[in-house]
């Protein structure tokens, strides 16, 4: 079973403080990594899909990158708001989506 | 456009009794996942339909069925309530399965928390 781990488990940051954070993956045996936000009360939304080696998205201050050699993608936000704060998933797709525990960020104005 | 819709918002029930939760996907969607978040650990996937098959199933007990209609929306059936069935169920919806459902992106619902006693 693939296993899907998230770091940090929970972030701190002060608005306008640009962040990151890590899913690790033991193999890249697998077709897709998707990125998710997931806010309190409200239903996860989905922010990236990413399929190769090398593969870079960008929506708005929130990028991604994935290194499927080395085992992990990145998600970057850029001059972070308030409204960013959420937990954020990461999913890997072999026949089935398996999620990491997600990284908690909240950001202080 | 209507965001995919679920219900109940909650639902109690007492051991052993049966639970049954709905999910109608936005429209035109035909694929539906539904995801279970017990307290503490992460989502995990319970099943998948697509086109009223059930097309993948996750590491769960039989006792955790579904069906999914001609409207594409579907239920899921937990039968024999155990304590630890007591979670956040997800469902989430996806257009036509074109890609194996690997780089579908998946709308989720609000969710249904099950509490069992």
């Amino acid at each position: 079973i693939l296993n899907v781990e998230q770091s940090p488990q929970s972030l701190h940051v002060q608005e306008g403080d640009s962040t990151n954070f890590t899913c690790s993956f033991p193999s890249s045996n697998f077709y897709a990594l998707h990125w998710y936000r997931w806010e309190t009360a409200k239903s996860p939304e989905a922010l990236f899909v990413m399929t190769l080696n090398g593969d870079e998205k960008k929506k708005g201050r929130i990028s991604a990158t994935l290194n499927t050699k080395e085992g992990y993608s990145y998600l970057y936000i850029k001059g972070s708001q308030p409204e960013d704060s959420a937990t954020y998933l990461c999913a890997l797709y072999t026949d089935k989506l398996i999620f990491g525990t997600g990284t908690r960020l909240q950001v202080f104005p | 456009e209507a965001g995919v819709t679920q219900s109940p918002t909650h639902l109690i029930k007492t051991r052993g009794q049966q639970a049954t939760l709905r999910c109608s996907p936005i429209s035109g969607h035909t694929s539906v996942y539904w995801y279970q978040q017990a307290l503490g650990l992460g989502l995990q996937f319970l099943l998948w339909y697509d086109e009223g098959e059930e097309r993948n199933r996750g590491n769960f007990p039989p006792r955790f069925s579904g069906r999914q209609f001609p409207n594409y929306s579907s239920e899921l059936n937990v039968n024999a309530l155990e304590l630890e069935d007591s979670a956040l169920y997800l469902c989430a919806g996806s257009p036509r399965w074109t890609s194996g459902g690997r780089t579908d992106t998946q709308y989720f619902g609000p969710g249904t928390r099950l509490t069992v006693l």
